[in-house]
């Protein structure tokens, strides 16, 4: 298995303009979840899928944040719009069921927004 | 939500002294603790976790101790070598839900 794919790996966008990061999981994994770190906030839980759904998503900083998972191999991080201070690295993780289980991470999207 | 109280912030030691990191957490119904290596541009990798169930798990030089109780767990790293530089997090999961990680501890082994 390739692991946790995440696209792009760098994104370097201008205020204002929409951002959509993508994340492909292991497959056979029936839990995805998105995390931002900053050197600030550290490893922050966006959001968490189980089977396709979204579970909790009281991370997602604003309403400008949204997220998708319309399969079982797909999902999407969307900002729009985008500001400075969304900079951060995005990380995409999947598990292979609900509960407690080992997360494996994608390689992360690097975003800057100017 | 779970709260998980991660120390130090930084760590340095000499190459082969032992490290401990240590963390807290605050839901009592928490039931697994990994622990993940970040390395410089690179994404977190699991090094080594526990169950509720057990109070100490050893492979090789990592060691991780859990006290229930106290809902303290604690990272141990003997004969440290400069390639374990890197940031450490722990996490808990919270109500079998979601993880929710420290905020990391940087350590730098000194050759």
């Amino acid at each position: 298995d390739a692991g946790v794919i995440q696209s792009p790996r760098h994104e370097v966008t201008e205020m204002g303009q929409e951002v959509t990061l993508r994340c492909k999981p292991i497959s056979g994994h029936n839990s995805l979840f998105w995390y931002r770190q900053t050197m600030m906030r550290g490893l922050e839980l966006l959001i968490y899928f189980n089977n396709n759904v979204p579970i909790d998503d009281s991370g997602m900083p604003e309403d400008r944040f949204s997220a998708k998972m319309p399969n079982a191999s797909f999902s999407t991080l969307k900002i729009q719009p985008s500001e400075p201070r969304d900079s951060a690295v995005y990380f995409c993780a999947s598990s292979l069921r609900s509960g407690a289980n080992v997360l494996t991470f994608g390689a992360g999207s690097r975003l800057t927004v100017l | 939500g779970e709260n998980v109280e991660q120390h130090p912030s930084t760590l340095s030691v000499q190459e082969g002294d032992s490290a401990v990191i240590k963390c807290t957490y605050s839901d009592s119904a928490s039931n697994y603790f990994p622990w993940y290596k970040q390395e410089l541009g690179k994404r977190p990798q699991l090094i080594i976790d526990i169950r509720s169930n057990v109070g100490e798990k050893k492979d090789q030089r990592i060691a991780v101790t859990l006290n229930k109780t106290a809902k303290h767990f604690s990272l141990h790293i003997t004969e440290t070598q400069p390639e374990d530089s890197a940031v450490y997090f722990c996490a808990a999961w919270y109500n079998n839900n979601d993880m929710r990680f420290g905020a990391g501890t940087r350590l730098t082994v000194k050759p």
